[in-house]
């Protein structure tokens, strides 16, 4: 069955940078698109980002366009969010999910929780 | 952007009650609107997408209608998993928002 499993998030300070990964299994992931999603602690769901199946294409909200970089590695089933200049407003659960055929999230990973605080 | 608002903010209901939840668009966004359940604790789960259709292993009691700005979620006869958050999302010009979620609780 398809598993996405999200890493790297933790504590850091404003400023700072941080790279999320998120291991997927369980299906071809060379053949979908992947999104970012975030929730702040108590708050609703926003979007992040979303990158192609080939990586030739990457969108970003604009509350993190310039700061953040989505990526891939088809060879090792992995996606990556890469976190710079790091805000407090930032802090969230951060999950990844797979762009279905009809171009809708699912499904989800289990998430990581970046938290940025001085 | 488009803004989603859904409503109520909070539904409280018992077991076996029909539950009517509202997603209102500032502007048309077609028949693209999905509907998600998040539950305590977990990544949210794709309920509806292209306004009325069920993701693969819903349940039938989940039924989304509606088109253009307005949208409904409705849950046939509330089952004691049901009780979750709901929200709404919409896909235009690539770019996703959330609505900012309604909440299910037991009364």
């Amino acid at each position: 069955q398809v598993q996405l499993v999200e890493s790297g998030g933790g504590v850091v300070q404003p400023g700072r940078s941080l790279r999320l990964s998120c291991a997927a299994s369980g299906f071809t992931f060379s053949s979908y698109g992947m999104h970012w999603v975030r929730q702040a602690p108590g708050k609703g769901l926003e979007w992040v980002a979303l990158i192609w199946y080939d990586g030739s294409n990457k969108y970003y909200a604009d509350s993190v366009k310039g700061r953040f970089t989505i990526s891939r590695d088809n060879s090792k089933n992995t996606l990556y969010l890469q976190m710079n200049s790091l805000r407090v407003e930032d802090t969230a659960v951060y999950y990844c999910t797979v762009v279905t055929p009809e171009d809708w999230f699912d499904p989800w990973g289990q998430g990581t929780l970046v938290t940025v605080s001085s | 952007e488009i803004v989603l608002t859904q409503s109520p903010g909070t539904l409280s209901l018992s077991p076996g009650e029909r539950a009517t939840l509202s997603c209102r668009a500032s502007q048309s966004v077609s028949s693209f609107l999905a509907w998600y359940q998040q539950k305590p604790g977990q990544a949210p789960r794709l309920l509806i997408y292209d306004v009325s259709n069920r993701a693969t292993g819903i349940p039938a009691r989940f039924s989304g209608s509606g088109s253009g700005t307005d949208f409904t979620l409705s849950i046939s006869s509330l089952e004691p998993e049901d009780f979750a958050v709901y929200y709404c999302q919409q896909r235009s010009n690539w770019l996703w928002t959330f609505g900012q979620g309604t909440k299910v609780e037991i009364k």
